[in-house]
Formats: structure tokens, C-alpha cells, sequence
């Protein structure tokens, strides 16, 4: 069985300052991960993915992820964050074949002027 | 190309009605899956259907159903409604297979009254 925690619902943090995201996943099997988005009366939006190779991956707009195996974590960041980042975060892990994706509770991302 | 197309938008329905909620995915992918979202408990998998099949299935009761067209287009099903039911439901679109990422639609938010 696969699982993905958040523990941080909400995260508040000041504009232009750092932010991490936790994210802590736990399957049994090699595993696909994924960062999603949601801004207000939205769906998901996908922010960034981890397949295989190097463990560092990286969204367009400046969102950051690092897959660490011993740690089973997969942590978004961010070295500066703006008004228009505040949304909720989504986690989420997929055991690879034809497995449903499992999401996260997600985590609020409120940036504050 | 256009995006995945959820609809309607909102929908107000009296408990013990039953409701229908469509799904058209982006042109080429084969893979709709739906996801119910509720501020207490997250995204949970409802289903998932591949080339008209249901490949993959949630713990939900048997009130919750779904099918795929030929075209790829997907409905949701919910008979005799509970108050509990009211929630956002997703829908997301994918080429099949798991390193794909999911494409959201933009979700029918249902209220049972």
C-alpha cells in the first residue's frame, strides 16, 4: 500500500522569503512523485514530477523538489516566494503500473505582503 | 488543446435525488479518473476508467458509480444522496500510464440540502 502525509495544513510566510512544504511518502515499491497546485475554484494543477535520475527537479516557476529515498521525502521549496504562490500544495505518490495516485491533505501556502 | 471539461459547474441537489456529473478528458488520453474532495478528508479516489473499463476503484459504497464512452468521456453517477456527499468532484485525465501526471478539470462542486 502506498501513503503520502503532509503534516503542515497551513503554511504562512512572509513575501520574498524561503519556503519549504513537507512531504513524506511511504510505499513499498519504487514510486512516482508529484507536486500539485490549486489555486480558488480551481482543479489541480501539476506543478512538478519525479520519475527517475537525478533527484533535484524543478518547476517553471521557480518551485523546487528533492527526492531523498532514505528519507522517504520528497519536501517542496521555494528561496523566494510571491503574493500569487498562495495556494494549496499537493503531494502525491504513484506505485507505477496501473496504481491510483494517492494524495496528501495538501498544505495552504498563505503569503503574506 | 483544450482541457479537461467538467460540467456542470455547480449543482444544488435535495437528499435522495440522484445526480449525473460529465467529464470530457484532453483529446488522445484514455485514462478519467475521479476524485471527491471534502475540506476533512482530502482527495479520495472514487475510480478510475481506461478504454471504457474500470481499471481501478475506491472504497466507496455502491451508490457511487461510473462509466467511459467509446470517446473517452466519463460520468460520474450518485444515487439516493446524502447530506455528506456534498463535496468538490474531480476529474482527471491521463495518457494511461502512471509517470503521465494527472490533468484536472476544474470540478463540479455539489451541495446536497
Amino acid at each position: 500500500a502506498q501513503s503520502v502525509t503532509q503534516l503542515d495544513s497551513q503554511v504562512p510566510v512572509f513575501e520574498e522569503a524561503p519556503v519549504e512544504l513537507r512531504c513524506n511518502y511511504s510505499s513499498s515499491v519504487s514510486v512516482y512523485l508529484f507536486w500539485y497546485v490549486q489555486y480558488p475554484n480551481q482543479g489541480l494543477q501539476l506543478l512538478l514530477k519525479y520519475l527517475s535520475g537525478s533527484t533535484l527537479v524543478e518547476s517553471i516557476n521557480g518551485f523546487e523538489a528533492e527526492f531523498n529515498k532514505s528519507q522517504t521525502s520528497f519536501h517542496l521549496r521555494k528561496p523566494s516566494v510571491h503574493i500569487s504562490d498562495t495556494a494549496e500544495y499537493f503531494c502525491a505518490v504513484n506505485s507505477g503500473g496501473y496504481q491510483k495516485v494517492t494524495f496528501g491533505t495538501g498544505t495552504k501556502l498563505q503569503v503574506i505582503p | 488543446k483544450a482541457g479537461v471539461t467538467q460540467t456542470p459547474r455547480y449543482l444544488i441537489k435535495t437528499r435522495g435525488q440522484q445526480v449525473t456529473l460529465s467529464c470530457s478528458p484532453i483529446s488522445g488520453h484514455r485514462s478519467v479518473s475521479w476524485y471527491q474532495q471534502t475540506p476533512g478528508q482530502g482527495l479520495q479516489f472514487l475510480f478510475e476508467y481506461f478504454s471504457e473499463t474500470q481499471r481501478n476503484k475506491g472504497n466507496f459504497p455502491g451508490r457511487f458509480s461510473g462509466r467511459q464512452f467509446s470517446n473517452s468521456r466519463s460520468e460520474m453517477n450518485v444515487s439516493t444522496l446524502e447530506l455528506g456527499d456534498s463535496a468538490l468532484y474531480l476529474c482527471a485525465s491521463s495518457g494511461g500510464q502512471s509517470l503521465d501526471g494527472y490533468t484536472f478539470g476544474s470540478g463540479t462542486r455539489l451541495t446536497v440540502v
